[in-house]
């Protein structure tokens, strides 16, 4: 089945640096990843959909110069996210969609997060 | 307004026993996708059923099965033969266009189900 890899799967850093993260889906190809964030025992909340090739769609209240998206390759989406600070600690997940399956593939692939602490 | 609603914070159910989760969803659009997703405290969103706007029939997937009412806008999923590993969160989401390869997931806000022996 599809799979998402996720890295780093936790991170610690201090206030003011900048922490990437990578999603890659490892056999299949994803024009399109999903960047979502997730408080302890809450909904996750999309971020932002990457698009490869082209910019990242931004949601409301997202600041996409804080959440740096790119979307390289078929393979792989990162997210960057610049100036940590303290509040920017969470559990960010992303996901993707075989493109190859065409309208048929429903089902979302998740990586398995990555816990960002920021001192 | 919420577009999936989750209203049961937590629930509790002996081994064994069955338990419904419930979720009710707001769309205009007639044809979206219905998920249930589970995530165990390490964190992972592991899929677990999908029912088409447009599906017939209730999903089933081995214990777990949708409890699709249409007219009602709800899609609970009901676990049957509960087991200590189910005891996790438990995600209910929403495609809407479900044909449109770049639409995200909407998520509601989970509901913790703990299995006891």
């Amino acid at each position: 089945g599809a799979v998402v890899s996720q890295h780093p799967s936790r991170v610690i850093c201090k206030s003011g640096t900048s922490v990437k993260i990578e999603c890659r889906s490892l056999d299949f190809q994803a024009t399109t990843m999903f960047w979502y964030r997730q408080f302890p025992k809450q909904s996750l909340m999309l971020m932002a959909t990457s698009n490869e090739g082209s910019k990242a769609t931004y949601e409301q209240g997202v600041e996409k110069d804080k959440f740096l998206i790119n979307h390289a390759s078929l393979t792989l989406s990162t997210l960057t996210v610049t100036s940590a600070h303290p509040e920017d600690s969470s559990f960010y997940i992303c996901s993707a969609r075989d493109a190859g399956r065409g309208s048929g593939a429903n089902v979302l692939t998740f990586g398995a997060g990555s816990r960002l602490t920021v001192l | 307004a919420q577009k999936i609603t989750q209203t049961q914070p937590g629930m509790f159910v002996q081994e064994k026993e069955a338990v419904t989760l419930d979720c009710t969803y707001d769309t205009s659009d007639p044809s979206y996708g219905l998920f249930w997703y589970k995530q165990p405290s390490s964190g992972e969103m592991i899929f677990l059923i999908y029912q088409g706007s447009y599906d017939q029939q209730n999903a089933t997937e081995g214990r777990y099965s949708l409890n699709f009412q249409k007219a009602r806008k709800s899609a609970n999923l009901v676990i049957s033969a509960s087991q200590l590993g189910d005891s996790a969160m438990y995600f209910c989401a929403m495609r809407e266009g479900w044909n449109q390869a770049g639409t995200a997931l909407i998520f509601g806000k989970g509901t913790t189900l703990s299995v006891s022996s």
